[in-house]
């Protein structure tokens, strides 16, 4: 069974300081992953995906298929990017299978 | 381009009520998506459509829980009867369904907020 872990629920950095949300994952197939990010009264959207290896709004994501991870990393972190963040295993036919979340807040 | 449509945004009902959720994807994208989302928790799937058919739906509570797309188009998901424990906001989710899965973002509805009293 496949399992997305996202173990801080809350993450509180200073505006201009790096900023790590972690995830891990389990799963028996060849895994694809993803960010999605909620702003403050917006709709759930993609942030990036692993295979396309691009940065977004400064976010990067690696996957490590040995520590089993795909942690999103951002070296200064901006006010606007208090939101609230979902990494995602793709499973099966294009089905989305979601962690627990974390709540970021930057601190001006 | 439009985005994904629902309503009604928010539905407050007893348990044992009936209550219905409609969704019209971006236009053009074969496939829909249901997600169910209880409070600090990540979206959970409860059906998928390609088209008018049912591509997934193992995690579908059949008992109470039905969904269909008619017209490969829009689409109802209908709770028969409500339980405290379906209070949740339940998203709506369209795809292109390109030859490229991964490449295929899932676009998201603002969600209604059922809360069951």
């Amino acid at each position: 069974a496949q399992r997305v872990t996202q173990p801080e629920k809350l993450l509180s950095v200073f505006k201009g300081a790096p900023v790590e949300l972690k995830c891990n994952y389990s799963y028996s197939g060849s895994p694809e992953l993803f960010w999605y990010v909620q702003y403050s009264r917006q709709r759930l959207q993609l942030l990036l995906r692993h295979i396309s290896r691009e940065s977004i709004k400064g976010f990067t994501a690696d996957l490590n298929k040995g520590e089993t991870s795909f942690h999103l990393k951002k070296p200064f972190a901006q006010e606007e990017d208090s939101a609230m963040y979902y990494c995602a295993l793709m499973t099966g036919a294009n089905n989305l299978f979601f962690g627990t979340g974390t709540r970021l807040t930057v601190i001006p | 381009e439009a985005g994904v449509a629902q309503s009604p945004r928010y539905k407050i009902i007893e348990k044992r009520q009936s209550v219905a959720f409609w969704c019209n994807p971006i236009s053009g994208h074969a496939t829909l998506y249901w997600y169910q989302q209880i409070l600090g928790q990540g979206p959970k799937l409860l059906i998928q459509f390609q088209n008018n058919g049912v591509v997934d739906d193992s995690q579908l509570p059949k008992d109470r829980f039905s969904a269909e797309r008619l017209k490969g188009v829009d689409s109802t998901l209908k709770i028969q009867p409500a339980k405290l424990e379906d209070s949740a906001v339940y998203l709506c989710a369209s795809s292109l369904d390109g030859e490229d899965r991964v490449a295929d973002t899932q676009y998201f509805g603002p969600g209604t907020r059922l809360t069951v009293l």
